[in-house]
């Protein structure tokens, strides 16, 4: 059975730091990882895919990759309040392309 | 670009009758749409997935003949909760994926509430 676990939290991290959010998974063949911000009430929001070992950023955002030791993290520099949300980690396999999402880690960043 | 709209945003219906929720890709064909639950302070939950022109392929536990999925266009798949319950009251969500795709785009939601 393919899990995706992540840590509940919440994180809570001062307004201007890095917040880190860490996913593990259990299926070794895993090929595509993405993360999702889910607001309050909202449906989730794509921010980062990232498919080959190593990191990748996108503005404040940074994904990284490690196959290996089968995590992937999502680092946010300088966070605001309005990254305050659910973070969900999702993980697909080849083949049904089908997404296993973890339950997600709730990130406040406090003024 | 990837919008993926659905309506009603919201709906409250009585106990009994049925709501059909729609799900569209605004500006790119969507060969495979999934639905999704998601309750209060809880993951989501995929019930069913679906492409285009082919029946649905329903999760574990998910009633099908309840829970009817109409995947016909490139652009539109319908989700229909058929004789509702105050227990089927959730936040429906549907999301898309293109061809050549591997992301997936989420609809905004739909909130029923089943009195």
């Amino acid at each position: 059975q393919k899990e995706v676990e992540q840590n509940s939290g919440p994180l809570s991290v001062p307004e201007g730091a890095i917040a880190s959010l860490n996913c593990t998974y259990s299926d070794r063949v895993s090929q595509s990882f993405f993360w999702y911000r889910q607001y309050s009430g909202k449906s989730p929001e794509l921010i980062m895919s990232i498919y080959s070992n190593g990191d990748k950023e996108d503005g404040r955002f940074t994904a990284q990759l490690n196959k290996a030791s089968q995590y992937v993290s999502l680092l946010i520099r300088d966070s605001q309040p309005s990254d305050s949300a659910t973070y969900l980690c999702a993980v697909t396999t080849g083949g049904s392309y089908i997404p296993t999402f973890g339950r997600g880690t709730s990130l406040i960043v406090h003024p | 670009g990837a919008v993926v709209s659905q309506h009603p945003s919201w709906v409250i219906c009585k106990s009994g009758t049925s709501v059909k929720i729609e799900c569209r890709s605004l500006d790119f064909q969507a060969t495979t749409m999934f639905w999704y639950r998601q309750f209060p302070k809880q993951s989501l939950m995929l019930m069913a997935t679906s492409n285009e022109g082919s029946k649905a392929t329903y999760e574990q536990g998910v009633e099908k003949d309840k829970f009817l999925i109409n995947h016909a266009s490139l652009t539109l798949s319908t989700l229909t909760v058929t004789s509702a319950h105050p227990e089927d009251s959730s936040f429906y969500i549907c999301s898309a994926r293109g061809l050549s795709e591997h992301e997936q785009y989420f609809g905004p939601g739909t909130r029923l509430t089943v009195t």
